[in-house]
């Protein structure tokens, strides 16, 4: 079945430590987004990649960097400098993002927590 | 700036009853909006989009509504049973920019 898939599913992070969260999707799609969520406000958008090689930050950016060097993958690392981690990490994808009227699919997501 | 909203923050209805989760936005100019499912610690699930163009959307037991010039849509879940508790978001992609702007989300807890 095509879908997207999150791994690990929970993470501890240690002072001072960069972690990598991982996104695949098998859909074909040309778009990849990576969110944060926290409890009671919506989600927020940290970066975008509408094609391989190519990236842009969203409104969170800052402690977080990414890279596009396939398709199907889009991993995060959750720097040091990111002081407050800990919260729900989801990724998404969709096809080209000027298709307006095509859906976002998600990944079930990882939960980032600090030791 | 867009902004969305879904009031309550919480809902919790007895099973069988017909009811209506709502957003609000502020901006008009938006290309749709999208509804979702999220099950706990789990992604979100694509429950129905409407373009800008449109009123609204079925889909099974759902319905959402959208009235732009108000800044409104209504998601209308009829005979809920207990397996539709969930958190339900909805999302406005504007016509200004690529991203989609979130409400925080109604939990609904369906009592059997």
């Amino acid at each position: 079945d095509g879908g997207i898939t999150q791994s690990p599913k929970y993470l501890f992070r240690k002072e001072g430590q960069n972690v990598t969260l991982s996104c695949e999707q098998n859909l074909n799609h040309d778009a990849m987004y990576w969110y944060r969520q926290d409890p009671g406000q919506g989600l927020r958008l940290i970066y975008y990649s509408q094609i391989v090689n190519d990236f842009q930050k969203g409104d969170i950016a800052e402690g977080y960097s990414v890279s596009r060097e396939k398709k199907e993958s889009f991993p995060l690392t959750v720097t040091s400098a990111q002081k407050n981690p800990t919260a729900f990490y989801l990724c998404a994808s969709s096809y080209d993002r000027d298709r307006v009227g095509q859906p976002q699919h998600f990944g079930d997501g990882t939960r980032l927590s600090i030791l | 700036k867009q902004e969305v909203t879904q009031i309550p923050a919480a809902l919790s209805v007895p099973e069988g009853e017909n009811l209506v989760l709502n957003c609000s936005f502020t901006d008009s100019a938006i290309y749709n909006l999208q509804w979702f499912r999220q099950d706990p610690g789990k992604g979100l699930t694509s429950l129905l989009l409407i373009q800008s163009s449109q009123r609204e959307q079925t889909s099974g037991r759902l319905n959402a509504s959208l009235d732009k010039s108000s800044g409104r849509s209504t998601l209308y879940i009829a005979a809920s049973q207990p397996g539709d508790s969930a958190t339900y978001l909805c999302a406005v992609r504007p016509v200004s920019n690529y991203q989609l702007i979130w409400g925080a989300g109604t939990k609904l807890i369906i009592k059997p």
